[in-house]
């Protein structure tokens, strides 16, 4: 069964380091999403993208995060300048026509 | 501020019971999702719904539109159930991302 791929699956930065997660989504979805968990707090929606632009975006999504589907499979998440508090879960979605959700099994990235 | 509720927070069960989790939300939703964490935080789609019931082995899962609540049912529990189970509902006025309840942490005892 195809599924959501995600490296690294757990990422050491340092604070004010950037990161890049990589996601790649199923080979024929077209919407993709990024959501985070910081540990003990529910998911929270980030950011959602269809044809090669952002859809939607919340309050967390700050000018501190990008993203990009560089190439015809993956998508990833950028975060320049990475603080304590950006550490968390970070799950990659991704959804076809009937636009139920299919996850990755996350990166940990731990901000020190 | 659209809203999903969650409960119980934490259910403890014997193995065989049949268990109940339920979810409430604010405002009207066009999807709601059912989703499975466990401890290492992969996160597993169990179903997804807009309208009626579900099922898939030992898992229900019901949506009741009018009164905006949901309820995931295990029946025969296993101690290979324990999780967290999770709502997520996509609102009628936002787009495609779904919008995440706190979880039901379930642990079932042999």
């Amino acid at each position: 069964e195809p599924e959501v791929t995600q490296t690294p699956s757990h990422q050491v930065t340092q604070m004010g380091q950037e990161v890049i997660l990589r996601c790649v989504p199923i080979s024929n979805h077209l919407y993709f999403y990024w959501y985070r968990q910081i540990l003990g707090q529910k998911v929270e929606f980030l950011v959602s993208f269809y044809n090669n632009e952002i859809s939607e975006k919340s309050e967390i999504f700050d000018d501190q995060f990008s993203v990009e589907r560089p190439d015809g499979s993956n998508f990833t998440l950028k975060i320049r300048s990475t603080k304590l508090e950006d550490s968390a879960m970070y799950f990659c979605a991704s959804t076809g026509g009937a636009y139920e959700q299919y996850f990755g099994p996350g990166t940990r990235l731990t901000v020190t | 501020k659209n809203e999903v509720e969650q409960s119980p927070q934490n259910l403890t069960a014997q193995e065989g019971e049949f268990i109940t989790i339920n979810c409430s939300y604010s405002v009207g939703i066009s999807a709601l999702h059912w989703l499975q964490q466990h401890p290492g935080g992969g996160i597993v789609s169990l179903f997804m719904l807009s309208s009626g019931k579900k099922k898939h082995g030992r898992l229900i899962a019901t949506i009741n539109i009018q009164e905006k609540h949901s309820s995931l049912h295990i029946t025969a529990s296993h101690p290979r159930d324990s999780a967290v189970y999770i709502c997520a509902v996509r609102w009628d006025d936002t787009g495609n991302q779904f919008y995440f309840g706190t979880g039901t942490s379930l642990t079932v005892i042999p």
